[in-house]
């Protein structure tokens, strides 16, 4: 049982480059979530998903899309990166079936933009 | 939306002694998680406490929804405890969370 796996784990890019970041949760759960940590701070959430289809913005959303093809992968894409976007970026996953059941996290993507 | 203040925002522990993490939030709140970082980054579940008290271990939390507050305390503590604690809240189980700035915790020997 992986549980939630972010894919690449570290990359460096250039300015005006673009890359995708790809997570996967093999727990059959419903709501996944893009969140991005920087230094001294909690995590903010940037997109998130309810369901197969369907995206929503979060608190920090300007600069990335989000697509939520297939239950099990959400990913999230920078289509023009900024240094402002250097930062480390967490997955995250939670069942829809029970109220009381907790968000399970990946490792972690550290991104760094030149 | 919610505010989630953590205090204090850093601690510095001799091996051996005990700890308390505070949680505060600025509205009501049915989902609450205490996160343990790590210095290699990842995030660790520690609790799921909207309220109440639950223990593992040489941890405890106690969660006071009426008065808005957590209390994450830590015993006997050991140099693998350092790292970033964070505590995350929501309006319920399947709004996205709203974490706290973190207390980060430093155990030395």
């Amino acid at each position: 049982n992986a549980g939630v796996t972010q894919t690449p784990k570290f990359r460096v890019l250039k300015t005006g480059q673009s890359m995708t970041l790809l997570c996967a949760q093999d727990m059959n759960h419903e709501y996944m979530y893009w969140y991005r940590q920087d230094p001294g701070m909690g995590l903010r959430l940037i997109h998130y998903s309810v369901g197969e289809g369907t995206t929503a913005k979060g608190e920090v959303p300007d600069g990335y899309n989000v697509s939520r093809l297939k239950k099990q992968n959400f990913l999230l894409g920078l289509e023009s990166a900024a240094p402002s976007q250097t930062s480390v970026y967490f997955c995250a996953s939670r069942t829809a079936q029970k109220s009381n059941q907790p968000q399970h996290f990946g490792d972690g993507t550290r991104l760094s933009i030149l | 939306g919610i505010q989630v203040e953590q205090s204090p925002p850093d601690l510095i522990l001799q091996e051996g002694a005990n700890s308390t993490l505070r949680c505060n939030f600025s509205d009501s709140v049915n989902n609450l998680q205490w996160f343990h970082q790590n210095p290699w980054g990842q995030l660790i579940n520690l609790f799921y406490i909207p309220s109440g008290t639950k223990q593992n271990g040489r941890l405890s939390a106690t969660t006071v929804a009426t008065e808005r507050y957590s209390l994450l305390y830590i015993s006997s503590s050991q140099t693998t405890d350092s790292g970033v604690y964070f505590c995350a809240v929501s309006y319920s189980g399947n709004t996205p969370l709203v974490f706290g700035k973190g207390t980060r915790l430093s155990v030395i020997a």
